[in-house]
C-alpha cells in the first residue's frame, strides 16, 4: 500500500512569507507525527496528533508555528513569516497508534524548506 | 547532555568490515528504534526493539534495557551501506515521541 507522502518535496520561500506543509499519512494510522531536521542538527519532534486533536504541542519553537489535522488523515503545517532560520528539512511520520504499545513510525520523505 | 547519544559520530570502514555502532539514552523508553537516512533520501526504519536482539538480513540491533544501551551491527559491510543511522528513543510518557541521536554517518569503501 502508499506510504507517508508529503508535498511540496522541496519549497523555496521568501523571509517573511507564510508556507503550508502537507502530510498524508498512512491510510488507517491514528497517529501523526511532525518533526524537524535543520541543517547540520538532528531530527527534533515538533508535534504529535492522536486522531484531530494535538496532545502534545511541545516541540513547536514558536508561535509562528502551527498545524492542524483534518478528518483523522491529512495534517498541514503552517509556518508564518518564515525566518531564515526555519530552513530545514520538515518530516511526517505515521503510526497505527500513539501510545500504549508503541507501534512503529513510518516516516515520509520529507519538504525541503529553503528560507531566502 | 543530549537524552540520546551516539557514538562515533562518523565510522568510515573498508568493505566487509564488522561495523558497530552505539546508543546511549538516559530517558524512560518503550521502544528503541534504529534508522537509516541516505543523502537526499528519505527515512527508513531498520528495527524496533524494546527487548534482547533482532536480526534482519546483515543488520542486528541489540539492547539491553538495565544499562540503557542498544548497538547496531553490519555484518559484511557493502558499500552500499553507506548512510546515516541515527538511534531514536520512543519515550514512555504521553505522545511517546521519539527523541533522536545526532547520528552516526558510515562510510563503507569499496
Amino acid at each position: 500500500g502508499a506510504g507517508v507522502s508529503q508535498s511540496p518535496s522541496n519549497k523555496v520561500t521568501e523571509k517573511g512569507k507564510d508556507v503550508e506543509l502537507r502530510c498524508d499519512p498512512i491510510s488507517g494510522h491514528t497517529a501523526l507525527y511532525w518533526y524537524r531536521q535543520s541543517l547540520g542538527q538532528g531530527l527534533e519532534f515538533l508535534i504529535y496528533f492522536q486522531g484531530n486533536s494535538a496532545p502534545d504541542k511541545s516541540g513547536l519553537p514558536s508561535d509562528r508555528f502551527s498545524a492542524e489535522r483534518t478528518g483523522g488523515s491529512v495534517s498541514t503545517l503552517t509556518i508564518q513569516r518564515t525566518q531564515q532560520e526555519d530552513s530545514a528539512v520538515y518530516l511526517c511520520a505515521s503510526s497505527l497508534v500513539g501510545s500504549g504499545s508503541g507501534y512503529e513510525q513510518y516516516f515520509g520523505p520529507g519538504t525541503r524548506l529553503t528560507v531566502t | 547532555k543530549n537524552e540520546v547519544e551516539q557514538s562515533p559520530q562518523n565510522l568510515t570502514a573498508q568493505e566487509g568490515e564488522f561495523i558497530t555502532i552505539n546508543c546511549s539514552y538516559s530517558v524512560g523508553i518503550s521502544a528503541l528504534h534504529w534508522l537509516q537516512q541516505h543523502p537526499g533520501g528519505g527515512i527508513v526504519s531498520l528495527f524496533m526493539l524494546s527487548s534482547g536482539k533482532k536480526k534482519h538480513g546483515r543488520l542486528i540491533a541489540t539492547i539491553n534495557i538495565q544499562e540503557k544501551h542498544s548497538s547496531l551491527h553490519i555484518t559484511a559491510s557493502h558499500p552500499r551501506d553507506s548512510a546515516v543511522y541515527i538511534c531514536a528513543a520512543r519515550v514512555i510518557q504521553g505522545a511517546q515521541k521519539l527523541v533522536f541521536g545526532q547520528g552516526t554517518r558510515l562510510t563503507i569503501n569499496p
